[in-house]
């Protein structure tokens, strides 16, 4: 399965500042996923992010919120804006690997832990 | 739309105990079913899948069987370790006749299990 890192890990941040996450992958992929792990709460879809293109957002995610780039097929990065401490979160990217018919699976990065003052 | 609902937790266990976590789904179609496990402090690790019904998926010890009949993917342990005790979340993603799956997961809401010694 694919290797997925993330940048950084954990960070502390102001309220009003923005954080932007980084995600890397060892090897080529089409789809990449940002997901947003709330504290004891379960995970959320935020966006699908396929190189060339827009991201498609789900309902109840912005653009001006949540910003994403990915600039090629091995990485891609969300940008938290204007932060609260409602977006105190892990968030976590994965890309969706193609095996045999039957057998696309996502697998996930460590996640970042983002804690807002 | 889609949604998946897990048992209530958390689940308690003594070491080699039988372990059963129910999730059932919502599903338009013939969506993929997965359990995720999160151990504490670690990212999301995929524990086992499967792409159509009667499948059986297992690992490290661990099987679930995808049920279209009553809409279940029950995960079952024969005997539990102390380090088993995570947090597992049980994911469809929506998925096309041949099985080929696409996109989004939707999470159940998780489980946490303890096991003592």
């Amino acid at each position: 399965s694919a290797v997925i890192s993330q940048k950084p890990s954990r960070d502390i941040c102001q309220r009003g500042t923005s954080l932007t996450i980084q995600c890397q992958v060892d090897s080529q992929v089409t789809m990449m996923f940002w997901y947003r792990q709330q504290p004891g709460q379960s995970l959320t879809l935020i966006a699908t992010a396929n190189q060339g293109s827009e991201a498609t957002y789900e309902s109840g995610f912005v653009i001006d919120k949540f910003p994403i780039s990915r600039p090629n097929l091995t990485f891609s990065t969300l940008t938290v804006s204007n932060m609260s401490p409602e977006d105190s979160s892990i968030y976590l990217c994965s890309v969706e690997e193609y095996g045999l018919i039957g057998t696309d699976t996502q697998y996930f990065g460590p996640g970042t832990r983002l804690t807002v003052l | 739309g889609d949604s998946v609902t897990q048992m209530e937790g958390p689940v308690t266990l003594s070491e080699e105990a039988f372990l059963t976590i129910n999730c059932t789904y919502t599903a338009t179609g013939y969506p993929s079913l997965f359990w995720y496990v999160q151990y504490p402090g670690e990212g999301l690790q995929l524990l086992l899948k499967a792409t159509k019904a009667d499948d059986k998926g297992s690992n490290k010890g661990f099987e679930a069987t995808y049920r279209k009949e009553t809409t279940s993917f029950h995960l079952e342990k024969g005997s539990v370790q102390v380090s088993d005790s995570a947090v597992y979340f049980c994911a469809l993603s929506p998925s096309n006749a041949g099985g080929t799956s696409y996109g989004k997961l939707t999470f159940g809401q998780g489980t946490i299990l303890t096991v003592h010694p």
